[in-house]
């Protein structure tokens, strides 16, 4: 089936550094979503692109539809101990169900104060 | 707002024994899902209900697995007989239609332990 790579797999940085992951496919996707995960907790959809080269920010965080369709970013700026969990990448191919989403593997983000 | 509610939260059960795991949906949302997370397989689609309908079951891993709609405002998964290797987080979500852009938004999930 369909599959996400998303990377990095992990990440440690100090409280104020910026933060940039990525999510990419073999195939071509009209959705884009970013998802955050807080340990015990379940998904949270952070941003959700809908067109290629689509830029949206929410506050602090800032993603992109890649203009291949084949991928999409990522980023955090100003990094703080909240930011902790893992964030997820999920799509939907070009094609397919529209209620299916395709989800990466996530990018376990640690914030050392 | 309520948010999507999910019960147990955690449960811990022995082999061979039956687990049920509850929802209720976010109001006014008529699609329901299902998934299941595992370190090793990620966020695994179960089963899609539409207006209470099953649509998409081709997730659920075998005939041991059941899920009902029977109103909109509650559904349940049910592992008869649970084996250890059901032991994930399961997530029921709710979305708003079942076409256009609407999103899933996420219970806190049901930690299911098979011992």
């Amino acid at each position: 089936g369909q599959q996400l790579n998303q990377s990095p797999q992990s990440m440690f940085i100090q409280e104020g550094e910026d933060v940039s992951m990525n999510c990419t496919s073999s195939s071509i996707f009209n959705t884009w979503l970013w998802y955050k995960q807080d340990p015990g907790e379940g998904p949270v959809l952070l941003i959700a692109l809908y067109k290629a080269g689509e830029l949206t920010s929410n506050g602090r965080l800032t993603a992109q539809f890649g203009i291949t369709r084949k991928d999409s970013f990522l980023n955090i700026s100003a990094s703080i101990p909240s930011d902790v969990g893992i964030y997820f990448c999920a799509g939907r191919p070009l094609g397919g169900s529209n209620y299916k989403l395709t989800f990466g593997k996530g990018t376990l983000l640690t914030v050392n104060p | 707002d309520a948010g999507v509610i999910q019960s147990p939260r955690h449960e811990v059960t022995e082999m061979g024994q039956e687990v049920t795991l509850r929802c209720k949906p976010i109001s006014g949302h008529n699609s329901l899902f299902w998934y299941r997370q595992t370190m090793m397989r990620g966020l695994e689609l179960l089963i899609y209900f539409n207006n209470n309908v099953p649509i998409d079951d081709s997730g659920m891993p075998e005939d041991r697995f059941s899920a009902k709609m029977p109103n909109a405002s509650f559904s349940t998964l049910k592992i008869q007989p649970s084996e250890p290797r059901d032991s994930a987080v399961y997530f029921c979500a709710s979305r708003l239609g079942g076409t256009g852009p609407g999103e899933l938004f996420f219970g806190e999930g049901s930690r299911l332990t098979v011992l």
